[in-house]
């Protein structure tokens, strides 16, 4: 069974950093393309980030590039989202998905998210 | 980047009743190797977002056959042949084209 399990959300101040962490299980990681996708609350689904099989290609929102960095390790099959200089706008549910391995961008399997809230 | 629109925002449905939403891009999603880069999405209250509809018309692994996606272009259409109670939620759209991938604003989907 297809599993990803998000953690590493909680409350920082603005200008701050987290890392999320998005742990894979039921498919071998390497495999895959990866995406973080993210839903302030109340709202809608906004895509933040992708990244190919082996790391060496990354793709970022307007919004958050430069700030954010998405990255991989395929050996502990693990994704992460590192954010940096944060603001009150990042604010959301980050939810990692699955890219479906076909043409484009859809997302097969979705984390359950793991909620960064930025206030001072 | 390509913009996302929906309709309706809302939509009460009646459980054995068809249902239908519409979603259009600002640019096409018809790529040269012929397929269209739509999908649908359902998030169910308090759940993650599923995979309804990849590539259009499609359906996800488990999705029931009571939805169909249609469409090319720019606009598409989600049609729920004959609604249940499970399927009440958010739907959205997304171009799965080209970064940023975009989402529509969504359509909430509740019982009448």
């Amino acid at each position: 069974e297809v599993q990803l399990v998000e953690s590493g959300g909680g409350l920082v101040q603005p200008g701050g950093s987290l890392r999320l962490s998005c742990a894979a299980s039921g498919f071998r990681l390497s495999d895959y393309w990866m995406h973080w996708v993210r839903q302030p609350p109340g709202k809608g689904l906004v895509w933040v980030s992708r990244i190919n099989n082996d790391g060496s290609g990354t793709w970022y929102a307007d919004s958050v590039k430069g700030r954010f960095t998405i990255s991989r390790d395929n050996a502990k099959n693990t994704l992460y989202l590192q954010m940096n200089s944060l603001r009150a706008e990042d604010t959301a549910l980050y939810y990692c998905a699955r890219d479906a391995d076909g043409p484009g961008g859809t997302s097969d399997y979705w984390g359950q998210g793991t909620l960064v809230t930025v206030s001072s | 980047d390509i913009v996302m629109t929906q309709s309706p925002l809302s939509l009460p449905v009646t459980p054995g009743e068809p249902a239908s939403i519409s979603c259009r891009s600002s640019q096409s999603l018809l790529h040269s190797d012929g397929n269209n880069y739509l999908d649908w999405y359902l998030q169910k209250p308090g759940q993650s977002p599923q995979l309804l509809i990849y590539l259009a018309s499609n359906r996800a692994s488990g999705v029931p056959d009571r939805f169909s996606g249609s469409g090319s272009g720019t606009d598409f259409t989600l049609k729920i042949s004959r609604v249940e109670a499970e399927d009440v939620g958010i739907y959205y759209c997304m171009q799965a084209q080209q970064t940023p991938f975009t989402f529509g604003p969504g359509t909430k989907v509740d019982i009448k």
